[in-house]
């Protein structure tokens, strides 16, 4: 398994440029998030979504959409890019079961994004 | 909304040493978990706890979930260099269909040979 993979790994964006960050995994998870993490900060959520066709807002959502239509990509996009949104991102997958011991997050290694 | 404080920021120690580290939130959780991060990586998980009290350990690593869930610690004993990193904590609450995690800002442990 090559567990949760993002791509690009790095991108410079002009500002009011648009672009899609990829995620996808094949874990078979159930769970998807998107994370942000700012210099020197931990990791904010973004959006995530519990399942094909199914997201909800995290706590960072203004400035991005996102889509599942399958089980394995949750595809992040910025429409209008803005140098606040220069960060690294994060993509993370989980399986929720029916316990609560089940929810491991697993994460990509990030996409750099600077917006000049 | 909920915030956890860590600290320390950053701890320079030598190889050998013990280290411990902490988290506190505003706020109880009913899981917490440890990430360690290095650099250009995503957070991998460490130790996750899911009842308070719990005192759980992964090799050099212990953690504990505090009695009042508003805590937890991490310890590493016998640090080496490849203890390196950024450590993070994160709290989360079940319930719905949520899955948020808050996590704190981190510490990063430098550890010299």
């Amino acid at each position: 398994n090559a567990g949760v993979t993002q791509t690009p790994k790095f991108r410079i964006l002009k500002i009011g440029q648009s672009m899609t960050l990829q995620c996808t995994q094949d874990m078979n998870h159930n769970y998807m998030y998107w994370y942000r993490q700012d210099p020197g900060m931990g990791l904010k959520l973004i959006y995530y979504s519990v399942g094909a066709g199914i997201t909800d807002k995290g706590e960072v959502p203004n400035g991005y959409n996102v889509s599942r239509s399958t089980t394995e990509d949750f595809p992040l996009r910025l429409e209008l890019a803005a140098p606040s949104q220069t960060s690294v991102y994060f993509c993370a997958s989980s399986h929720r079961g029916t316990g609560t011991y089940t929810d491991t997050q697993y994460f990509g290694p990030g996409t750099r994004l600077t917006v000049l | 909304g909920q915030q956890l404080n860590q600290s320390p920021q950053s701890m320079f120690i030598q190889e050998g040493e013990d280290v411990s580290m902490n988290c506190t939130s505003s706020s109880i959780f009913n899981t917490w978990l440890w990430y360690k991060q290095d650099p250009g990586e995503g957070p991998v998980l460490l130790i996750a706890l899911y009842k308070a009290g719990e005192l759980t350990s992964n090799g050099r690593l212990t953690a504990q979930f505090g009695i009042t869930r508003k805590d937890s610690f991490l310890n590493i004993s016998a640090s080496i260099p490849s203890d390196v990193g950024i450590y993070f904590c994160a709290g989360m609450n079940y319930g719905g269909s949520q899955g948020n995690l808050i996590f704190g800002k981190g510490t990063k442990l430098s550890v010299k040979p």
